[in-house]
């Protein structure tokens, strides 16, 4: 069966610091891969999407980056944090026909100070 | 472009009340509609589905039917639990699309004892 796993669970980190947040999935080959986040109270809010290794689609203009170095990996980065950038960092993965679920990994808190 | 529309939040309860969530989409052809649940800290997950008019997606007594002459996905479940009480979103997804999801702002449910 397929598994989507997230980490670091909780994450405190100080202004200007960088960031990095791993997504893996198992179990399946191909994925597409979704990098949302959700700030407190709000819906979701989708940063990056990726159909393929090294393949990688920006929603949203910000101090975020992600990577796919390998077909079921998926990195969020930031060089410099903001205050803003504070939220629950949700993975997820779906099939390619477009029509499929999303499976959505445990998620990530991340408090900046 | 799609949108899915759904009712604000929350919605307050109490125990073995009937419970409706509505939600309304707009999209082109013949989207695929879900249902999914957040749980307190966790990431979603999926609830329900229906792939096309008149499909009827049920799961732990919950119900939605598609209905596209009026574009709905209703969610209802004749008696909720107090451990239904989480954040239950509305979404659609296609083929011919961009692989990006159409999700709802999201019902928070709040069932008391």
């Amino acid at each position: 069966s397929q598994t989507i796993h997230q980490w670091p669970a909780t994450l405190v980190q100080p202004v200007g610091s960088p960031l990095s947040l791993e997504c893996t999935v198992e179990g399946t080959s191909n994925p597409n891969l979704y990098w949302y986040r959700q700030a407190a109270g709000r819906g979701l809010q989708l940063l990056f999407y990726s159909v393929g290794i090294g393949q990688i689609s920006s929603e949203v203009p910000q101090n975020l980056s992600a990577s796919r170095p390998q077909d079921r990996q998926f990195i969020l980065s930031s060089k410099k944090l903001l205050l803003s950038d504070s939220g629950f960092y949700l993975c997820a993965w779906s099939g390619r026909t477009g029509k499929e679920t999303q499976y959505f990994g445990p998620g990530t808190r991340l408090l900046v100070l | 472009g799609d949108s899915v529309t759904q009712m604000e939040g929350p919605v307050t309860l109490s125990e073995e009340a009937f419970l409706t969530i509505n939600c309304t989409y707009t999209a082109t052809g013949y989207p695929s509609l879900f249902w999914y649940v957040q749980y307190p800290g966790e990431g979603l997950q999926l609830l329900l589905k229906a792939t096309k008019a008149d499909d009827k997606g049920s799961n732990k007594g919950f119900e939605a039917t598609y209905r596209k002459e009026t574009t709905s996905f209703h969610l209802e479940k004749g008696s909720v639990q107090v451990s239904d009480s989480a954040v239950y979103f509305c979404a659609l997804s296609r083929a011919g699309g961009s692989y990006i999801p159409t999700f709802g702002r999201g019902t928070s449910l709040i069932v008391h004892p």
